[in-house]
């Protein structure tokens, strides 16, 4: 498995600011993705992080909300754009070596709390 | 349209005993299967899977039973410590398709010393 790192571990945001979260992997991998676990749910995949081209997002997400970088293949960034009380979650990146590699691992997620 | 059903919410066992955690799928696309255990506070960890080629894969104190005609898949822990405290997420995917998981709600086990 990998060492995934996250940044921040937490932040407390004011409503209508933006926050970037970072994500870095201590290896290459081909898939990055980011996931959203709402208070008391299960985790949403959010979109998947391609390197040199447009995150591909899921049904209910869309880029001006959450735009996503991935400029090589270590590292990735979500940001959470014009934040609302609603958008309080914990941010979760996870890696998977190749396509054809069913297992993802996690990194320790970044827990966000919007006022 | 949950694909993915944990439908125990929590889950209750004395250390040493076996602990059962049970997940139910709807999509038959779905052709890999994952547990994951969280702490609070901390990300999801890889804890086993199994592929819909077999019905059975185990590793140390946990097995991963599937059944594919019932479209259920069970995590058996045994024996239980309280170690194992935590919440369990079962996730599917399709192989080879976009990597994306389908999570459940997960369950909280809680293992009584």
């Amino acid at each position: 498995s990998a060492v995934i790192s996250q940044k921040p571990s937490r932040d407390i945001c004011q409503r209508g600011t933006s926050l970037t979260i970072q994500c870095q992997v201590d290896s290459q991998v081909t898939m990055m993705f980011w996931y959203r676990q709402q208070p008391g749910q299960s985790l949403t995949l959010i979109a998947t992080a391609n390197q040199g081209s447009e995150a591909t997002y899921e049904s209910g997400f869309v880029i001006d909300k959450f735009p996503i970088s991935r400029p090589n293949l270590t590292f990735s960034t979500l940001t959470v754009s014009n934040m609302s009380p609603e958008d309080s979650s914990i941010y979760l990146c996870s890696v998977q070596r190749a396509l054809e590699y069913n297992e993802q691992f996690f990194g320790p997620g970044t827990r966000l709390t919007v006022l | 349209d949950q694909q993915v059903k944990q439908n125990s919410p929590s889950l209750s066992v004395q250390e040493g005993r076996i602990s059962i955690l049970n997940c139910d799928y709807t999509n038959s696309m779905f052709d890999y299967f994952l547990w994951y255990k969280k702490y609070p506070a901390e990300g999801p960890t890889f804890l086993i899977s199994i592929s819909s080629i077999k019905d059975k894969n185990e590793d140390g104190r946990f097995t991963v039973f599937l059944n594919k005609s019932a479209k259920h898949l069970s995590l058996h822990i045994v024996p239980s410590q309280p170690g194992d405290s935590a919440v369990y997420f079962c996730a599917a995917s399709v192989t080879g398709n976009t990597g994306k998981l389908i999570f459940g709600q997960g369950t909280t086990l809680q293992v009584k010393p």
